[in-house]
């Protein structure tokens, strides 16, 4: 048990609009991982947070961007959504002690 | 950046038998490579993982063994079971600069009954 959670399931966007996508990581944990996993494919990493700071980014452009919160939960926003941003986006969390990153069931993004 | 390429794509294996995944990288300043089953819907679990400086680890039907000199990584899995059925995914990462993961493209392996 994780206890990594995200929210929506399941979400369908056309393209141009925005989206918001919630993690909340798993207790005791500060640092918060955010991946796309396009289908067939591995996770990429897009970017990380750690209290409430960036710390670190993928090769993704900046219309992807993100929020840590005091509780240490996040989310992901991405603006302008292209057809190729339709992928499955995981959250992972894990604490500044440990190397361990503990993943959520994801959302999974489809943009029409 | 660092780059994980996994093998192979697929993998069938009678039930009892082992199963082999190879996986290689390119930096060799990655001190940490986590193994990952995904399940159909579901989000990775994580199934064991290991350091630099420890060049195998088991627990239970699973190991996985590391070559720091080759840069190449395995998990073994023996007396495969059904359930062992799923995709597996190598990741490769640095971490003490942020700990951001590298993965492999996946094995899918199904466990024939």
């Amino acid at each position: 048990e994780t206890g990594v959670t995200q929210s929506p399931t399941h979400l369908i966007k056309t393209r141009g609009q925005q989206v918001t996508l919630r993690c909340s990581s798993q207790s005791g944990h500060n640092t918060v991982s955010w991946y796309q996993q396009a289908l067939g494919q591995g996770p990429q990493f897009i970017f990380q947070y750690y209290r409430e700071e960036e710390n670190g980014r993928g090769n993704f452009p900046p219309r992807f961007s993100g929020l840590q919160f005091p509780n240490y939960s996040s989310e992901l926003n991405v603006n302008a959504l292209e057809l190729d941003d339709s992928a499955l986006y995981l959250c992972a969390s894990s604490s500044s002690n440990t190397d361990t990153q503990y993943f959520g069931p994801g959302t999974r993004l489809t943009v029409l | 950046g660092e780059n994980v390429e996994q093998h192979p794509s697929t993998l069938s294996v009678q039930e009892g038998d082992s199963a082999v995944i190879k996986c290689t990288y390119s930096d060799s300043a990655s001190n940490y490579f986590p193994w990952y089953k995904q399940e159909l819907g579901k989000g990775p679990q994580l199934i064991i993982d290991i350091r630099s400086n420890v060049g195998e680890k088991k627990d239970q039907r699973i190991a996985v063994t590391l070559n720091k000199t080759a840069k190449h990584f395995s998990l073994h899995i023996t007396e495969t079971q059904p359930e062992d059925s799923a995709v597996y995914f190598c990741a490769a990462s640095l971490t003490n600069t942020g700990n951001q993961f590298y993965f492999g493209t996946g094995t899918s392996l199904t466990v024939i009954p």
